[in-house]
């Protein structure tokens, strides 16, 4: 089947620390990959994505790559700030299908 | 552009207790779907659509009730309350591959 394993949570790091969150997946085909951020109080955004293998998906700081051959999705920030405290979820939707399949999410809070 | 709108975004009900979750989308989208987010388990699918008129179970259909008459809409209808059922709830567009949330219903049975 299709599943997807975060690194577990919760993560507390000081501001401007480098962040890394571990992804890995299980899927039956080829799949597109995803991170999801969940501010206080909000709904899911798309934060970045990436459709092929070796593809490198960024945003406001944040960059993932598609590791077709560790079948894995790392999230990787350089200096995190106080802003970036979320839940990130990683994700996955198998080519032809609309379905997404999440990881559990992790739980990050910065400090300043 | 409102993209995905859910209502209400939040609820209180008492065990047994039915209602309709709302949710519309203004991207003319053929493929439409309910997650439900619990701690620690990440969002799990309750329904989908794939278009008007057709609606398929996900991974926790029990307890939820769906319909799709029109491409805009796809309420989400809890029969009889329970507080297991106490959860946020997402509704979500799709189109090639990417998706939209709307900003979650947040749901208490007591």
């Amino acid at each position: 089947g299709n599943s997807v394993t975060q690194m577990e949570g919760p993560v507390t790091l000081s501001e401007e620390a480098f962040l890394t969150i571990n992804c890995t997946y299980t899927a039956t085909g080829y799949p597109s990959l995803f991170w999801y951020v969940q501010y206080p109080g909000e709904g899911l955004q798309l934060l970045l994505k990436a459709t092929k293998a070796d593809d490198k998906g960024s945003n406001k700081g944040f960059e993932a790559t598609y590791r077709k051959e560790t079948t894995s999705f790392h999230l990787e920030k350089g200096s995190v700030q106080v802003s970036d405290s979320a839940v990130y979820f990683c994700a996955i939707i198998i080519q032809g299908a609309q379905k997404l399949v999440f990881g559990q999410g992790t739980r990050l809070t910065i400090n300043p | 552009n409102a993209g995905v709108t859910q209502t209400p975004k939040f609820q209180v009900l008492k065990t047994g207790q039915s209602m309709t979750l709302q949710c519309a989308q203004d991207m003319n989208h053929e493929y439409m779907s309910w997650y439900r987010q619990d701690p620690g388990m990440g969002l799990r699918l309750i329904h989908y659509s794939v278009g008007a008129g057709i609606t398929d179970q996900g991974e926790v259909p029990n307890g939820y009730n769906v319909s799709r008459s029109t491409t805009e809409d796809f309420p989400l209808r809890l029969l009889s309350a329970a507080p297991s059922q106490t959860s946020v709830y997402f509704c979500a567009s799709s189109y090639s591959g990417t998706i939209y949330f709307g900003e979650g219903s947040w749901l208490t049975v007591v």
